[in-house]
Parts: C-alpha cells; structure tokens; sequence
C-alpha cells in the first residue's frame, strides 16, 4: 500500500494569515496519463470529509479560490492563502493512483 | 442535488455480520463508482471497498476476506457487509459517490469522492 505522510499534524492559524499542509506518499503517484491522483479533502467538525482538490490541483466545484493544490510524483502541498474562520477542520491527502486508496493521517487547522 | 443515507444498526455483537445500507437519491446509482469508507474513533479515513455497475468491486486487502459490497439497482442503493467483526471495527462508516471528471483534451479521468454520506456510528460490542 501507499503510505501518506502529512506536516504539520497540528497547524494553529491566524485568519487572515496564508497556511499550508505539505502531504508525501511512499511512491509516485504519477499516473501512466502523466496526471498526479493525489485528492484533498476538508472534515469541518461534526460533518463528513468534502472535496477540495483533485488531481493534485483542480479546484472542486464551489470550491473557494483561496484553496490552491500544488505538487507531483511524491511531494505535494494544499495551501490556504488567507485563511477563514470556517476552514477549521482536519485536512487529508488521499492517493487514487493504485488501491487501496489511502489516506494521510490528517492535519487539525485551528485558529489560534 | 445528490444525497446519500447510510442506515443500519448502531450496535453489532462481536463475531457476527455488520450490514449497512446507503440509500441514494438524485442519482442513478447504475452511472457511477460508490465507496464505502470508515473512520475509528479519533482517528484517520480507511477506505474500505467501491462498486461500480454491480459486475465491478474492488476491496482494501486488509479487509477482503470479510467483506462483501453490493448493489441493488431496483432500490438504487448499495449495501456493505463485513463479517466477523471485533471492536476493531468500531467506527463512523461512510458511503461516498466517485465523480466521473473528464481530463481536458484527454480521454482520460478522475474519479474524485465528490458527494459523501453523514455516516453512521457503529459500535461492536457484547
């Protein structure tokens, strides 16, 4: 299986203030379309996970733009450029190269 | 607007079948992939097996001996069944949609989980 790694696991915010959560996986996640299958996802407390990104950078629909998904092969980063009050939440990566698809271990953003 | 409900019981015994449901409304569940995916109390997602068009499955290999995933066209629902479960299995269990997104000038796609269900607590225990 593909092992995710994210940093920080904990990342207090200021609003306002950019934020950014870095995800590594244990193998290329380039696919042989030469697209990186690396999804964000957003759990707001008490709600289930929703789509930010996929496909390493492409926005999901409704998504806010101050949402942007960078990254491939193995190194890839979700940044917030001005975070919100409402985008308290764990944050996971997830790789859909291969099966299993699997997860990070998810990145709590608080403000601070 | 798509929605999904996972239903089943809150309470399964140690050893015995875990049965879920997830009932879809705002979508012909024959068009596209469903998942099913858990998360333990406190901790991370595990996705635990998709279905497509009820001839395709694919299942986590850390769970395939015990589960079973299938569709019922008729009521345009799926359903998870895992057996022999343990408290291990403890979790909020999921049902999401994979969407179906067309790559730009290629033939090819992504298939992102674009809609999930509440998900539902289920506790095993004696």
């Amino acid at each position: 299986d593909i092992v995710m790694t994210q940093s920080p696991l904990s990342l207090p915010v200021t609003p306002g203030e950019p934020a950014s959560i870095s995800c590594r996986s244990s193998q290329s996640l380039v696919h042989s379309n030469g697209y990186n299958y690396l999804e964000w996802y957003l759990q707001k407390p008490g709600q289930s996970p929703q789509l930010l990104i996929h496909l390493a950078s492409e926005r999901a629909s409704g998504v806010p733009d101050r949402f942007s998904g960078s990254g491939s092969g193995t190194d890839f980063t979700l940044k917030i450029s001005r975070v919100e009050a409402e985008d308290v939440g764990l944050y996971y990566c997830m790789q859909d190269v291969q099966t299993p698809r699997t997860f990070g271990q998810g990145t709590r953003v608080e403000i601070k | 607007q798509v929605q999904l409900q996972e239903s089943g019981p809150g309470l399964v015994r140690p050893s015995e079948t875990l049965s879920l449901t997830c009932a879809v409304s705002g979508a012909s569940i024959s068009t596209y992939y469903w998942s099913w995916i858990r998360q333990p109390p406190g901790k991370g997602l595990e996705w635990i097996a998709y279905i497509y068009n009820s001839a395709t499955t694919n299942y986590n290999p850390s769970l395939k001996s015990r589960v079973t995933i299938l569709m019922d066209t008729s009521k345009n629902q799926f359903s998870l069944k895992l057996n022999s479960v343990t408290a291990a299995d403890t979790a909020v269990y999921y049902c999401a949609r994979h969407f179906k997104y067309s790559i730009t000038g290629t033939t090819h796609f992504s298939y992102p989980m674009d809609v999930w269900g509440q998900g539902t607590t289920v506790t095993v225990s004696s």
